[in-house]
């Protein structure tokens, strides 16, 4: 039931682009993404719904394909303070009153 | 408004013995979270509740016991401590709507020994 991240890890340099995958094996409603430092709390990011939505939060974006059950994360020209892990959270079609988080991917950019 | 809570902050355990982790949000939200974040697990998903007097189990809820007599609380208990939940603890909670954002509280790490 979790989903799935890619790649586990990336190093970037600063004004380099990054994306990030998540996908299920199960049909979803929704996809949460979080961004998470590290001795921190997880930070929302951005929610997207069933129906092809993206979104965007100042460099950062996402898209979501409801059939192929993915979600794909987009940070362009990234910044130092974009370090972290993010992970993706997924709401399930038949029960979307909770959150299942997947493994996460580390994000690191280097001057 | 201090958002959400979780008391303490670190806690140490000795094998067998018993303890209960607060989470306390002042935000007026139905539904509240108990995550267990280890290395390379990401958020576990413990048990959660959809109101006052519900509860539900989450991905592993083994071990784990919880309560939510108040709107307010939702509180994580471990009735006889193992190794197995040494980990980072996480509570969280949202309004209502499928589409709401979880705010998270800032974490309790426990030690299990």
């Amino acid at each position: 039931q979790q989903p799935v991240q890619s790649p586990q890890a990336v190093i970037l340099r600063e004004g380099e682009d990054a994306v990030i995958n998540c996908s299920s094996s199960k049909a979803l409603y929704s996809v949460h993404w979080y961004r998470q430092k590290h001795g921190e709390a997880p930070v929302f990011l951005m929610i997207l719904l069933k129906g092809g939505e993206q979104k965007g939060h100042e460099k950062i974006s996402a898209s979501f394909n409801e059939k192929k059950q993915q979600s794909s994360l987009y940070l362009t020209a990234s910044q130092l303070s974009y370090s972290g892990t993010y992970f993706c959270g997924t709401e399930l079609g038949t029960s979307y009153d909770k959150v299942i988080f997947g493994p996460g991917t580390s994000l690191s950019v280097i001057p | 408004n201090a958002g959400v809570t979780q008391t303490p902050k670190f806690r140490v355990l000795k094998t067998g013995q018993s303890m209960t982790l607060l989470c306390a949000q002042d935000m007026n939200h139905e539904y509240m979270y108990w995550y267990r974040q280890d290395p390379g697990m990401g958020l576990r998903l413990i048990h959660y509740s959809v109101g006052e007097g519900t509860t539900a189990k989450g991905e592993v809820p083994d071990g784990y016991n919880v309560s939510r007599l108040k709107k307010q609380n939702f509180l994580l208990g471990l009735e006889s401590a193992a190794p197995s939940q040494t980990s980072v603890y996480f509570c969280a909670s949202k309004w209502t709507s499928n589409t709401d954002t979880q705010y998270f509280g800032p974490g309790t790490r426990l030690t299990v020994l």
